[in-house]
């Protein structure tokens, strides 16, 4: 089956501290990977994705590399901010699927980031 | 980037009532929007998946009789609670598939409603 195992937070941090949030995936096929970031009280936002192995999706500072050979997506970020303070979430979406759960996401459980200042 | 809005956005009724949120893609055209239901510090569980035109396909476990979901445009889809009662309170969000081909396939999320039955 389609499953995404996250680390299991909460992480607090400092400001300007390294961050890496563990997330390896299990597929059949061909999954595209996503990292989505979930600010208080509203809906998710895509943060950044990665469609084939080897590729590494970037987008305010932060960065992930599906590496098929660990089936993972770690997220990084060398310098967190305040504002980074938010829940994360890594998915994967089976692609070259038909049916009508074509495009669905299989999401892991979410890791809650604090940032200190 | 596209946007897809939520209506309303918080909510409080009254058990026994029926409850319609509305999720509209509102610059892209979405034949494919799914619905989830969050519940606090847990990640997003799929409901159901609905196709413009056709009936909506739900999860194992999610009554479809209680979750009415239409999909009668390229940009709206809703989501009917009906006879809703106080376990049916919760965070729920829309998101729409963005696709035109091999080159654009991006999910965009919704900012959520809070439903909350008394």
């Amino acid at each position: 089956g389609n499953s995404v195992t996250q680390m299991e937070g909460p992480v607090t941090l400092s400001e300007e501290a390294f961050l890496t949030i563990n997330c390896t995936y299990t597929a059949t096929g061909y999954p595209s990977l996503f990292w989505y970031v979930q600010y208080p009280g509203e809906g998710l936002q895509l943060l950044l994705k990665a469609t084939k192995a080897d590729d590494k999706g970037s987008n305010k500072g932060f960065e992930a590399t599906y590496r098929k050979e660990t089936t993972s997506f770690h997220l990084e970020k060398g310098s967190v901010q305040v504002s980074d303070s938010a829940v994360y979430f890594c998915a994967l979406r089976r692609d070259r699927v038909r049916g009508s759960t074509l495009g669905r996401l299989y999401f892991g459980r979410g890791t809650q980031l604090t940032v200190w200042p | 980037g596209a946007v897809v809005s939520q209506h309303p956005s918080r909510v409080i009724c009254k058990s026994g009532t029926s409850v319609k949120i509305e999720c509209r893609s509102l610059d892209f055209q979405a034949t494919t929007m799914f619905w989830y239901r969050q519940f606090p510090k847990q990640s997003l569980m799929l409901m159901a998946t609905s196709n413009e035109g056709s009936k909506a396909t739900y999860e194992q476990g999610v009554e479809k009789d209680k979750f009415l979901i239409n999909h009668a445009s390229l940009t709206l889809s809703t989501l009917t609670v009906t006879s809703a009662h106080p376990e049916d309170s919760s965070f729920y969000i829309c998101s729409a598939r963005d696709y035109t081909g091999d080159h654009t396939d991006t999910q965009y999320f919704g900012p959520g409603t809070r439903l909350t039955v008394l």
